[in-house]
């Protein structure tokens, strides 16, 4: 099952850069699109999430873009911070009242080089 | 701020053994999640759980799991008899009722079947 996919499983850039995480999905019905950061031995944390009537949305550092047609979202964080390093999750699900259940992506290994 | 906290950290267990999980979801959330991560693998849906009932679950999720809200604060998973392949990383979430929010995780219970 490939609904979410995100095919870099790794990602290193150099502190103050741009940090682009990509992610692929497969099912039209997804209509709401999450990012999650993970530390080792620590749950998710919610970064930043999208609806799919929007294609963009920002908090701080960081911005999802959503591109409907190809099925694509990305995370930018700019600037890049030595904290940033983590596995990050793009997660997809419908939209709307009632329990939602999360498809997530394998997860992509961010490393931010001093 | 509010957190989704998991009891215990880490548990071992032979083989067979019926094992529970405790959950604390955040406090005015009312839609409950389960989800497992095992070694090296994507974070995969388990249940849903609202109003007292199992609102959806996965093709893992069968009869030897059940899920609890036992009072106005825990959510357990049960297990009745485990197996090797249910060593894994069990998360907790919870969210509101409101549409388009996010699920937030809790740290995890590292399940270990002997």
């Amino acid at each position: 099952d490939q609904q979410v996919k995100q095919n870099s499983p790794s990602l290193s850039v150099q502190e103050g850069r741009i940090s682009i995480l990509n992610c692929d999905y497969t099912n039209s019905m997804f209509d709401y699109f999450l990012w999650y950061k993970k530390y080792p031995a620590e749950g998710p944390t919610f970064l930043i999430s999208i609806s799919s009537i929007k294609d963009k949305n920002e908090d701080g550092r960081f911005t999802v873009f959503l591109n409907k047609s190809a099925k694509h979202l990305s995370l930018h964080i700019v600037p890049s911070q030595p904290g940033d390093s983590a596995v990050y999750f793009c997660a997809a699900s419908g939209w709307g009242q009632g329990a939602q259940k999360l498809v997530f992506g394998q997860g992509t290994r961010l490393t931010i080089n001093p | 701020e509010p957190e989704v906290t998991q009891t215990p950290s880490h548990q071992v267990t032979q083989m067979g053994q019926e094992v529970i999980l405790r959950c604390v979801p955040i406090s005015n959330h009312l839609y409950f999640y389960w989800y497992r991560q095992i070694l090296g693998q994507k974070v995969e849906f388990l249940v849903s759980f609202y109003n007292n009932e199992i609102s959806e679950k996965s093709e893992i999720f069968d009869d030897q799991f059940s899920v609890e809200r036992p009072d106005g604060s825990n959510f357990t998973l049960k297990i009745r008899s485990t197996k090797l392949e249910d060593s894994a990383m069990y998360f907790c979430a919870s969210s509101d009722l409101r549409a388009g929010q996010p699920q937030h995780f809790g740290d995890g219970t590292r399940l270990s079947i002997l």
